[in-house]
């Protein structure tokens, strides 16, 4: 089943922060984050494990509690070049039977 | 490091007619993911392989596509016939072990257009 995010869309003024969720109905193994540019491949961002770690690159960090089955992406002091859509995928059986299943996405813009 | 490769990068055909899109994982790479995009339905998985075998192909929408992976450097995701409704992007994405917590590297992607 695919994961839930919100917001869909959210925009932003340059160095204002934001937070991207995606939430499961299932009991999650892994939680991946992906960036898309318009007109562009998915580029990865991170991968969170079932264990509720948290994750960061830069100004751009992740957590996952595996009790809410819930991830949050946290994005700090936002750059132009965060615009883009912004996927999570989840993996529910960690046993590597099964490929990741993708949420709709949050659109995310960054205004100057 | 060549990345993903695939091609055609833009496929425009009519209704009814054969279509076969090709991917060249990252050398090296054991797996081997088919996406399919779309603004209604977001990304979904269609296929992966594992050292060229078909692991889950519990996406594939119908007996319409087909997907092969003859060697450790190719794969195609074929559609017979094609339908409107087939139209999308398609990516194809490698990782390095069969473990789907591996990061993925996806490729350009596939633009497809059934007229």
């Amino acid at each position: 089943q695919q994961p839930v995010q919100s917001p869909q869309a959210v925009i932003l003024r340059e160095g204002e922060d934001a937070v991207i969720n995606c939430s499961s109905s299932k009991a999650l193994y892994s939680v991946h984050w992906y960036r898309q540019k318009h007109g562009e491949a998915p580029v990865f961002l991170m991968i969170l494990l079932k264990g509720g770690e948290q994750k960061g690159h830069e100004k751009i960090s992740a957590s996952f509690n595996e009790k809410k089955q819930q991830s949050s992406l946290y994005l700090t002091a936002s750059q132009l070049s965060y615009s883009g859509t912004y996927f999570c995928g989840t993996e529910v059986s960690g046993g590597g039977a099964d490929g990741l299943t993708f949420g709709k996405g949050t659109h995310l813009i960054i205004q100057p | 490091d060549a990345g993903v490769i695939q091609s055609p990068r833009h496929e425009v055909t009519e209704m009814g007619q054969e279509v076969t899109l090709r991917c060249k994982p990252i050398s090296g790479h054991n797996s081997l993911f088919w996406y399919r995009q779309t603004m209604m339905r977001g990304l979904e998985l269609l296929i992966y392989f594992n050292n060229n075998v078909p692991i889950d192909d519990s996406g594939m929408p119908e007996d319409r596509f087909s997907a092969k992976m003859p060697n450790a450097s190719f794969s195609t995701l074929k559609i017979q016939p094609s339908e409107p409704r087939d139209s999308a992007v398609y990516f194809c994405a490698s990782s390095s072990t069969g473990r789907v917590t591996d990061t993925q590297y996806f490729g350009p992607g596939t633009r497809l257009t059934v007229l």
